[in-house]
């Protein structure tokens, strides 16, 4: 059974453009979370999806924005990127809503985002 | 839920050591607390999650305890090796609604040597 898929692994890009990432989650899973990793910071939460609907968002601005397709694929997409955006962007997938059960999330090995 | 904090920061013991790790974060809105591993260049991956206020866990020679009331978890290796070397997150899962959110605190990195 194939793991979760995050591409690119590798992104450079420069100050004031917009990046898409993508996410494919393990088959029959449908959930997706995002969540931004810089050093010394934790696992920041992004958003989840569920269903094709953003169930929650975290605390992160307009710029961050992110769609689940039918088959559960997601991406995410950064406009205007600044400096502070460079990080990595990790996607988890579960079967279930986090909030259902005991779910534990399955993560991709992450997108590496240099913003120059 | 904010303020999930884990200690201590890192860690470095010796093989054959056993070794504990805290977390604590505020019991507001609490669902479920999950643990990870996450080894350098790889995913993280879950050890556990856990929902009830006393429940203990155990893979291996890994285990963890939580109390829901005062806002704690425990993760305790037995016997470390060194490809126990990593970085343990833990994470509180808050519920409002329908809307689920983990807070992942800034991990224990442990670093276990010959």
């Amino acid at each position: 059974k194939a793991g979760v898929t995050q591409t690119p692994r590798y992104l450079i890009k420069t100050r004031g453009q917009q990046v898409t990432l993508s996410c494919s989650p393990i088959s029959g899973h449908r959930s997706v979370s995002w969540y931004q990793q810089t050093p010394g910071q934790g696992l920041q939460f992004l958003f989840e999806y569920f269903s094709e609907t953003q169930r929650n968002k975290g605390n992160f601005p307009g710029r961050f924005s992110g769609r689940q397709f039918s088959n559960s694929r997601s991406e995410m997409n950064v406009s205007t990127l600044e400096l502070g955006d460079s990080a990595l962007y990790l996607c988890a997938s579960s079967r279930r809503a986090p909030g259902q059960g005991t779910e534990k999330l399955f993560f991709g090995s992450g997108t590496q985002l240099s913003v120059l | 839920i904010l303020n999930v904090e884990q200690s201590p920061q890192s860690l470095h013991v010796q093989e054959g050591d056993s070794t504990n790790f805290t977390c604590s974060f505020p019991s507001s809105n609490f669902y479920a607390l999950h643990w990870y591993r996450w080894e350098t260049a790889k995913s993280p991956e879950a050890l556990f999650v856990m929902t009830l206020n006393g429940d203990e866990k155990k893979k291996g020679r890994i285990s963890a305890t939580l109390n829901t009331k005062e806002g704690y978890s425990y993760l305790y290796i037995k016997g470390s090796q060194p490809e126990d070397s990593a970085t343990y997150l833990c994470a509180p899962l808050s519920l409002t609604g329908t809307a689920s959110k983990l807070t992942f605190g800034t991990g224990t990195r442990l670093q276990v040597t010959l």
